[in-house]
This record gives C-alpha cells, structure tokens and sequence, in this order.
C-alpha cells in the first residue's frame, strides 16, 4: 500500500535528464546528512551520505552537495531512468543516536 | 536490505486491543529504532534502542512501549490500540552514531489499521 505522505512536492522529469532534489535542513550543527528513496509499498533505503567536512560527494549516478552556509543540501541523478521514480528524503544527524528527516520529494520519470 | 525482518507485514485490529510488532536482525548492530511513517508527517521517530535492555522515547511515544531483551529483536507495543495509531511503522537499525556515519537502514515496514 502506499506508504508516504500524499501532498509531497513533486518533480517530474524527462528520461534521461538530470535532476535535481532539494533540502533544506534545520540544525547547523548537524554533522552528517543521509539521502534516503522510498518506493511506493517499501522502506527507506540508503543511497548517498556526506559529512560536514565535505561539501561534494559522488557515487554512482547521484551526487550530493551540501552548503552549510545557507543549511542545504541536494541530490542530483544524472540521466534520469524510470526505476528513478520513487519519494526521496533527507536526513541530517547532530551527534546523537537520531536522524531528523525531511517531508520528502516526489520523483517522478516520463517515458 | 539489511538484515531487517518485520512481523507481521499487515494487520487489522479493534480499537483497544494490544499489539505488538516485532523487529530482529542479522546484523548484530546495536542501535535499533521504531519509526511511524504518516501522510504529511514524514518519519516520526517512537522509540530507540542503545543496548540490550538500554531504550529511550523518541518524538512521538505516548501510547507505545518497546522492549529488547536481545541484541537481535526490538519489540513495539501497543497497549491498547487507538485509531490514530493506524500507521505504517518502520523498525531500523544503525551501528554508528553522529559523524562518525550514523546511516540508518529501514525494515519493509508493518502496515498497522486500527478500526
């Protein structure tokens, strides 16, 4: 069944373009910052983390980017495909045991 | 995934009946967490685990309990179920804490209705 929020922003992309999914997150002194995708009747699965001490971070077709300055953080997919389509969500750690997510990003692929 | 098995995976109880769902994992990581997923609330974290025996409340506790008597199974109670508590709950597990790379890994879920 559905699992996430109805009312999520959402970006709809051409296949095989880039895009690109924003965050914003909310403790300055949070240290670590997880990417996480959720599929419509699945659990959150990691994709992508960066520490503070970074501000670029590459794996395979996804880059994240943080700017501690202004608190934000983005994911960009690079060549877009339709397995690509999922919810996707932040989440930011200030040396506790806890993660704070984020209300999520609706992707969604064209054909 | 990581090692993360849910039981059950969907249930329907009556208002006012106690349930439990459980969490065990293979990883043998030392945190354990039980999240709520709702529409246009996001994750909401309920309770946590540090140890064996070692648990804490989260944002969003009253009306739930847990219990971990081994590394391996962190159990969610629910007293007595209420209509509010109809929610997907996701149970996840971490080894690490802050920057040292807190990443937490998510169960398939445990879709609960309360009518």
């Amino acid at each position: 069944g559905e699992s996430v929020g109805l009312h999520l922003p959402t970006l709809s992309v051409q296949e095989g373009d880039n895009s690109i999914i924003n965050c914003a997150y909310s403790n300055s002194a949070s240290d670590y910052f997880i990417w996480y995708k959720q599929e419509s009747g699945k659990g959150p699965q990691f994709i992508i983390d960066i520490r503070s001490n970074m501000d670029k971070r590459q794996g395979q077709r996804v880059t994240v980017l943080l700017n501690k300055t202004v608190k934000h953080l983005s994911l960009q997919i690079a060549a877009t495909q339709p397995g690509d389509s999922a919810v996707y969500f932040c989440a930011e750690n200030s040396s506790s045991y806890k993660l704070i997510f984020g209300s999520g990003t609706r992707l969604l692929v064209r054909p | 995934d990581a090692g993360i098995t849910q039981s059950p995976r969907h249930k329907v109880t009556e208002t006012g009946t106690p349930v439990t769902l459980r969490c065990h994992q293979t990883e043998n990581h030392r945190y354990m967490y039980w999240y709520r997923q709702d529409p246009g609330h996001g994750l909401r974290l309920i309770h946590y685990s540090y140890g064996v025996k070692d648990t804490d409340k989260g944002e969003v506790s009253d009306g739930y309990s847990v219990s971990r008597s081994k590394t391996e199974d962190f159990l969610l109670t629910l007293e007595s179920a209420t209509s509010s508590q109809t929610s997907v709950y996701f149970c996840a597990i971490s080894d690490k804490t802050g920057s040292s790379g807190n990443t937490i890994y998510f169960g398939e879920g445990s879709w609960l209705t309360v009518v």
